[in-house]
């Protein structure tokens, strides 16, 4: 069993849709990520968590909110969906415990905002 | 914010042929990952390096921490068509990035059957 995954994993929605996009992990991590993948640029990262309901901002984190309300699931929000939002999503955890921030990636959710 | 250059951005090659591809940063880290994604799938850890010229390898990947703590390297010796995906690097320093790492921009590996 995948110790990190992620529902749904591919979404078509329409602009000004509320859409939300959960991860579970089973890996007893503390630390959770949202990263989004667009072409050509990498991962950035959306919104992170070192603990439940503990929430800090990424570098992108306009038009996504988040929600830790339990050690093992980490929820990402678009309230309201814009098409320039359209992208792959990718949730992460990393163990506390790890100085050098090993992280471990969920499938991935495949967003398309029409 | 901080980003990685990583090059190059894609390569179609030969099945057989060795590939190289490098990451180079403004600053010094600490640790430096190389993740692979295979099609449809999220990244997955391939090498880790924790030490400035260390020198990894994990099978037909080798991977090496620069001197200058600022650049890294993946080589894939012999490639063959399920080395096919996106590469990142990834970089880490506790102190000015806390507990999140900086990415590349990744580098796509096509390979000729």
């Amino acid at each position: 069993d995948a110790d990190v995954t992620q529902t749904p994993r591919n979404r078509i929605t329409k602009t000004g849709k509320r859409i939300m996009l959960e991860c579970s992990q089973t890996k007893g991590h503390d630390r959770m990520y949202w990263y989004r993948q667009d072409p050509g640029l990498g991962l950035r990262l959306i919104y992170y968590s070192f603990d439940v309901k503990d929430i800090n901002k990424g570098e992108i984190s306009d038009g996504y909110s988040v929600s830790r309300q339990a050690q093992a699931k980490f929820s990402l929000s678009l309230e309201s969906a814009i098409p320039n939002q359209t992208a792959l999503y990718f949730c992460a955890t990393s163990d506390l415990q790890d100085k050098n921030n090993e992280q471990f990636f969920g499938p991935g959710t495949r967003l398309t905002v029409l | 914010g901080q980003q990685l250059n990583q090059s190059p951005q894609s390569m179609f090659i030969q099945e057989g042929e060795d590939v190289s591809m490098n990451c180079t940063s403004s600053s010094i880290f600490n640790t430096w990952l190389w993740y692979k994604q295979d099609p449809g799938e999220g990244p997955v850890l391939l090498i880790a390096l924790y030490k400035a010229g260390e020198l990894t390898s994990n099978g037909r990947l080798t991977a090496q921490f620069g001197i200058t703590r600022k650049d890294s390297f993946l080589n894939i010796s012999a490639s063959i068509p399920s080395d096919v995906g996106i590469y990142f690097c990834a970089g880490h320093k506790l102190r000015e990035y806390g507990n999140k790492l900086v990415f590349g921009a990744g580098t796509i590996l096509r390979v000729k059957s």
